[in-house]
C-alpha cells in the first residue's frame, strides 16, 4: 500500500525553538506539499515541491522554510516556532506532470504540533 | 479572497438519508474538481473527483454533480451511515495544478 510517513505525529515545543518536520513518500513522487489545517480555515499551503531540490513558496509561507535533498523526503521547518504555529501539519504527495486524470494527493496522518 | 467555498461548516443527518454537501468556486478555469473526507487526527483521504468536462460522476454510495453555469458541485452519499461522519472538504484544481481547498462542512450521521 502507497504511503507517506510523517515521522512525528504529536509535538510540543515552545516558542523560539527550531522545528522540523519530516515526511518521507515511497510512491516516486515527484511533487510534495505542505499544507496546514486549522478549525474554520480548511487547508492551505505552506510549501511545495515539484522535484529534488525545488520548492515553492504557497499561500502562508512566512515562518517557514522547506527542504528536499531527496526524492522520497520534504521537510518543513520552522526557524523559531511561535504560538500561531500550533495547528494539524500535514504533508501530501502526487506524481509529475503528465499524469493523467485528477492526479490525485496522497496524504500522511498529519503532525500535530503545539507551540506553548 | 476565497476561490473555492463551503458555506455549510456542519451538517446532521439521519442514517440510511441522503447527505448533501455542497461547495462553490469563483474561477472557470478549474478542470478538476475532488472530494476529500478526514477523520480526527488523520490525513485526508481521497474520495471522489470530476473532470471540468463532465457533470456527474458516481462510486458506490458517492456522487458528485457539476454546475458549470452556476459554478456549484456538490456531493450526494446515499444512503448515509454513521461511519461517513467526518469533515468534507472540496477542492479545485488550478492553472498550476495545486489544489485550492475549501473550509471544509463536518459531516454528523446520527444513528
Amino acid at each position: 500500500d502507497v504511503k507517506v510517513t510523517q515521522s512525528s505525529r504529536y509535538l510540543v515545543k515552545r516558542t523560539g525553538e527550531k522545528v522540523f518536520l519530516e515526511c518521507v513518500q515511497d510512491m516516486d513522487h515527484e511533487n510534495m506539499f505542505w499544507y496546514r489545517q486549522d478549525p474554520g480555515l480548511g487547508l492551505r499551503l505552506i510549501y511545495f515541491s515539484y522535484d529534488v531540490k525545488m520548492k515553492e513558496k504557497g499561500d502562508i509561507p512566512e515562518g517557514y522554510s522547506v527542504s528536499r535533498e531527496k526524492k522520497e523526503r520534504f521537510s518543513l521547518i520552522l526557524e523559531s516556532a511561535s504560538t500561531n504555529q500550533t495547528s494539524m501539519y500535514l504533508c501530501a504527495s502526487r506524481t509529475g506532470a503528465g499524469a493523467s486524470g485528477a492526479n490525485v494527493l496522497t496524504f500522511g496522518a498529519g503532525s500535530r504540533l503545539t507551540v506553548l | 479572497d476565497q476561490q473555492v467555498k463551503q458555506n455549510s461548516p456542519s451538517l446532521s443527518v439521519q442514517e440510511g438519508r441522503i447527505s448533501i454537501l455542497n461547495c462553490d468556486y469563483t474561477n472557470s478555469m478549474f478542470d478538476y474538481f475532488l472530494w476529500y473526507k478526514k477523520y480526527p487526527a488523520e490525513g485526508p483521504t481521497f474520495l471522489i473527483s470530476i473532470s471540468s468536462i463532465k457533470d456527474k460522476n458516481e462510486d458506490g454510495r458517492f456522487t458528485v454533480f457539476l454546475n458549470k453555469s452556476a459554478k456549484h458541485l456538490s456531493l450526494h452519499i446515499v444512503p448515509s451511515q454513521p461511519g461517513d461522519s467526518a469533515v468534507y472538504f472540496c477542492a479545485a484544481r488550478g492553472s498550476q495544478g495545486n489544489l485550492i481547498f475549501g473550509k471544509g462542512t463536518k459531516l454528523s450521521v446520527k444513528p
